[in-house]
């Protein structure tokens, strides 16, 4: 079965500190691809990254940061020097290629930034 | 903007009503995705078109359906409406669907069933 776990439902933190969110996923298929999602509170799901199976490269973008370990079926995702406008709903999703194709999500962590 | 479109933003209905959702897909994308998105379930898929026609199918109930018209908009039709349908129903379109082609979300539309 294809799942995705985001074991934190919610987390706090003040600015400037480092926070990472937790992703394990799990799939029986060789080749599948990797999402992170947010969604500020305005509502909209605005596309962070996408990482295939076959890419476990780590991935730096300013701020953010993606660590992909396929020997812990993990992707998980760092925010450095946290600002208040990162807080959102983040959501990890995993691609399905066999089969029904689509994006499965994880319920999400809730990230809030404090001043 | 995500260049995907959905109407109507927002749609207060009763129970036992029917309602349609909009949606148009990024200009020269394929395939169109459905999801709801609801406080005890997450985010759920609901179906995919690709090209006019079904290309997978998820946690859709047969009370719901839907459909891709030649030139790509799709629409979501709900009906026989129950309380537990109110939540907030996302399209996404993709250039194509089996290659894990990242999917660019509409805004939603948020449906409350009184």
């Amino acid at each position: 079965a294809q799942k995705v776990t985001q074991a934190q439902t919610e987390i706090s933190v003040v600015e400037k500190e480092d926070v990472t969110l937790d992703c394990v996923y799990e799939t029986r298929d060789t080749t599948y691809y990797l999402f992170w999602y947010k969604q500020p509170p305005s509502g909209e799901l605005v596309f962070l990254i996408r990482r295939n199976s076959f890419d476990e490269q780590n991935e730096i973008s300013g701020r953010y940061s993606w660590n992909f370990q396929k020997s812990t079926s993990s992707f998980n995702f760092t925010i450095t020097a946290s600002q208040v406008v990162d807080s959102a709903v983040y959501f990890c999703a995993l691609y399905i290629i066999q089969g029904a194709q689509k994006l499965v999500f994880g319920q999400g962590t809730r990230l809030t930034i404090n001043p | 903007d995500s260049g995907v479109t959905q109407t109507p933003k927002h749609l207060i209905t009763a129970t036992g009503q029917r309602v349609t959702l909009r949606c148009s897909p990024r200009s020269g994308d394929l395939s169109v995705y459905w999801y709801q998105q609801s406080l005890d379930q997450g985010l759920q898929f609901l179906i995919q078109y690709y090209n006019g026609e079904e290309r997978a199918k998820g946690n859709i109930l047969e009370r719901f359906s839907a459909q891709q018209f030649p030139d790509l908009h799709s629409e979501l039709n709900l009906s026989s409406l129950e309380l537990g349908d109110s939540a907030l129903y996302f399209c996404a379109s993709s250039v194509a669907g089996p290659y894990g082609e990242k999917l660019f979300f509409g805004s939603g539309t948020q449906l409350s069933v009184l």
